[in-house]
């Protein structure tokens, strides 16, 4: 079974800007969670979705927004990037994100603003 | 939710047995234990998890105190490929969210 898989793997963009990552989960997954990882914050949950529909969130601006397409694949989007949304950004996949379920992450995309 | 208490770092000679240590002191009775590990540039990937009885697994095994207040990982025979940081994490089978909250996790090197 192939693993999560997240596009792009390296991204550099300018303040201001906005962006869009990609994440596939493993096949037969519903459930896609997105983490925040920095040096000084660690990891940190952005939000999931199940079933297209957000069902959970961390606590993040509203410039963080995320959506899931009926095939489970889903993706994240920052608007007018700042410079600490510098960061590596890992999704996670799990059946249906119950709490038990195993997490099973993707090798993420690095971020970097300028 | 319970949080969890790690040591920021730990060494460790290669082929030799490490002991990982996490503190929960404030476990509720419907928490598991789960350990997740994260290899340099890479996402993190889970380890292994627990309830009340010890478990082993092919990656360790999870040692889980008698008053449930306190956990330690134990890799057997540690290698390179085992540096990495480790989290203890806990997750409450009773609830709703499935997403994980880390704390900022042991970071263990392994010395050949």
């Amino acid at each position: 079974k192939a693993g999560v898989t997240q596009t792009p793997r390296y991204l550099i963009k300018t303040r201001g800007q906005q962006v869009t990552l990609s994440c596939s989960p493993i096949s037969g997954h519903r459930s896609v969670s997105w983490y925040q990882q920095t040096p000084g914050q660690g990891l940190q949950f952005l939000f999931e979705y199940f079933s297209e529909t957000q069902r959970n969130k961390g606590n993040f601006p509203g410039r963080f927004s995320g959506r899931q397409f009926s095939n489970s694949r889903s993706e994240m989007n920052v608007s007018t990037l700042e410079l600490g949304d510098s960061a590596l950004y890992l999704c996670a996949s799990s059946f249906q994100g119950r709490s038990l379920e195993t997490q099973y992450f993707g090798p993420g995309t690095r971020l970097l603003v300028l | 939710d319970a949080k969890t208490t790690q040591p920021n770092s730990m060494e460790s000679n290669e082929e030799e047995p490490v002991h990982l240590p996490c503190n929960h002191s404030t476990i509720s009775g419907t928490d598991y234990i789960h350990w997740y590990r994260q290899l340099p540039s890479q996402g993190p990937e889970y380890v292994i998890h627990g309830l009340t009885s010890n478990v082993n697994n092919r990656m360790a095994s999870l040692a889980i105190a008698e008053d449930r207040k306190s956990s330690t990982l134990i890799l057997h025979r540690a290698t390179l490929r085992d540096a990495a940081v480790y989290y203890c994490i806990l997750r409450d089978y009773g609830g709703s969210q499935g997403n994980l909250i880390f704390g900022k996790g042991t970071k263990l090197s392994v010395k050949p």
